[in-house]
C-alpha cells in the first residue's frame, strides 16, 4: 500500500524558514518523480515544485522560484521542501504527491499525503 | 500557462441522479487530463487520468470523456459519499495546472 506522510509544518513569522518532509512507502521510491502541491485556506490546488526520480532534475512554480528548494533522499525514501523568505501568501496546506513516472515535468499525481499546514503570520 | 476553467462552481444533485461536471482548457491538452476528488478535510484523490481511465478502486459510476480543450466528468448515480470538490488538471504542458473546482452537493 502506497503511503505518504508529511511533517514539519507549523507557524512561522514572515521572512522565516521551514523545512517540510515527506516519508514514502509501498513503492519503489527512486522510480518515481515526487511533487509538492499546496492549497491555501478555502482555495484550490496549486502545483509548487517537482523532482525527478533520481533527484537530478527539479522544477518550481514561478510564484516560489528562488525561495523554495526541493530535494530527496532515495536511501531513506524521503522528499523535502525547504521554504525560505516566507510570506503570508505562502500560508497553505502542503501536500506531497507521487507522480506516475520517473521524469519530472507536467504530471498527474496518483497518490497524495494528508498534508501539513504552514501558517505564515506575525 | 494553460488556464483550466470548471463549471458550474456548485452543482446540487438529488441522490441517484446524474451529475455532469465540465472542464475547459484555454488550449488543447490532447487527452492529458486528470480528475481529482477532495472530500471535506481530506487530501485530493485521483479519480481519472488520460481523460477517461479510472484509477485503481474508483467506482464505475465515475466516468470521464472529452479531448482537446473540453472534458466532462460524469457521476452516473450520485451517492451521499460523493459530496466533494472535484478538480480537473491538465498535464500536457508544464506546469500542470488545476481548475478552480466544482463543489458537488446533495439536493
Amino acid at each position: 500500500e502506497v503511503q505518504l506522510l508529511e511533517s514539519g509544518g507549523g507557524l512561522v513569522q514572515p521572512g522565516g524558514s521551514l523545512t517540510l518532509s515527506c516519508a514514502a512507502s509501498g513503492f519503489t521510491f527512486s522510480n518515481y518523480a515526487m511533487t509538492w502541491v499546496r492549497q491555501a485556506p478555502g482555495k484550490g490546488l496549486e502545483w509548487v515544485s517537482g523532482i525527478s526520480g533520481g533527484g537530478g532534475y527539479t522544477h518550481y512554480a514561478d510564484s516560489v522560484k528562488g525561495r523554495l528548494t526541493i530535494s530527496r533522499d532515495n536511501s531513506r525514501n524521503m522528499v523535502y521542501l525547504q521554504l525560505n523568505s516566507l510570506r503570508a501568501e505562502d500560508t497553505a496546506i502542503y501536500y506531497c504527491a507521487k507522480a506516475d513516472r520517473r521524469a519530472v515535468g507536467a504530471d498527474y499525481f496518483d497518490y497524495w499525503g494528508q498534508g501539513t499546514l504552514v501558517t505564515v503570520s506575525s | 500557462e494553460i488556464v483550466m476553467t470548471q463549471s458550474p462552481a456548485t452543482l446540487s444533485v438529488s441522490p441517484g441522479e446524474r451529475a455532469t461536471l465540465s472542464c475547459k482548457a484555454s488550449q488543447s491538452v490532447n487527452s492529458n487530463l486528470a480528475w481529482y476528488q477532495q472530500k471535506p478535510g481530506q487530501a485530493p484523490r485521483l479519480l481519472i487520468s488520460g481523460a477517461y481511465t479510472r484509477a485503481t478502486g474508483i467506482p464505475a459510476r465515475f466516468s470521464g470523456s472529452g479531448s482537446g480543450p473540453e472534458f466532462t466528468l460524469t457521476i452516473s448515480s450520485l451517492q451521499s459519499e460523493d459530496v466533494a470538490i472535484y478538480y480537473c488538471q491538465q498535464y500536457n504542458n508544464w506546469p500542470g495546472t488545476f481548475g478552480q473546482g466544482t463543489k458537488v452537493e446533495i439536493k
